[in-house]
């Protein structure tokens, strides 16, 4: 079983659409993230959640929404896409030892 | 707060060289200085971590170096092979720990030429 997973892998899109990118994780662990990688390889953090509750919130636009329905469960909602939010997601997993990182979802806004 | 400089943001070895990537941090109360590969298309992945009261670490053909008083810390590959081409990621966990966040430094794309 993967320990982190999400969907989808690729989201192509044009401006102004909402899009959600889901997040699952069987690790057991209470305290997930999402990151957003640029075009750079920039690995920036954007939320942390610990048991469905948000701890970091990084200044991110509000047209970023994180949601957590359960522990095992951070889904990235996005309103109003625009060109710059183009970038590759990652979602991750706090362990006793370190962040577990998910495959990345690539968002690419037209 | 806490920011981490890495350098080289290249870097280009012939197989079976060394390679070097170096990290300098500005918070001197971070604690915990991971390390992490990212290959194409995946995920970053964790290679090998320090903690603050320890100077050197070593797994295989890989070791990190820290030097607190400095506030810098290195990746060094030894015999190094072309599957080791990938981005490396330095990180620090800064001393105000705020849910385990992380700030890592700009990567390093590290290319081994067979």
């Amino acid at each position: 079983d993967t320990a982190v997973s999400q969907t989808p892998k690729y989201l192509v899109t044009q401006m102004g659409n909402d899009k959600s990118i889901k997040c699952e994780q069987n690790l057991g662990h209470d305290t997930m993230y999402w990151y957003k990688q640029d075009s750079k390889k920039f690995l920036k953090i954007m939320f942390s959640y610990n048991n469905k509750e948000l701890i970091i919130n990084e200044t991110v636009p509000n047209r970023f929404s994180p949601k957590s329905p359960d522990k095992a469960h951070l889904n990235l909602h996005i309103n109003s896409l625009e060109l710059g939010d183009s970038a590759v997601y990652f979602c991750a997993v706090k362990t006793t030892r370190e962040q577990y990182f998910g495959p990345g979802t690539r968002l690419t806004v037209t | 707060g806490e920011n981490v400089e890495q350098h080289p943001s290249t870097l280009s070895v012939q197989e079976g060289d060394s390679a070097v990537i170096k990290c300098t941090y500005s918070d001197s109360a971070s604690n915990y200085f991971p390390w992490y590969k990212q290959e194409l298309g995946k995920g970053p992945q964790l290679i090998i971590d320090i903690r603050s009261n320890v100077g050197e670490k070593k797994d295989q053909r890989i070791a990190v170096t820290l030097n607190k008083t400095a506030k810098h810390f290195s990746l060094h590959i030894t015999e190094t092979q072309p599957e080791d081409s990938a981005v490396y990621f330095c990180a620090a966990l800064p001393g105000q720990n705020q849910g385990g966040k992380l700030i890592f430094g700009q990567g390093t794309e590290l290319s081994v030429k067979p």
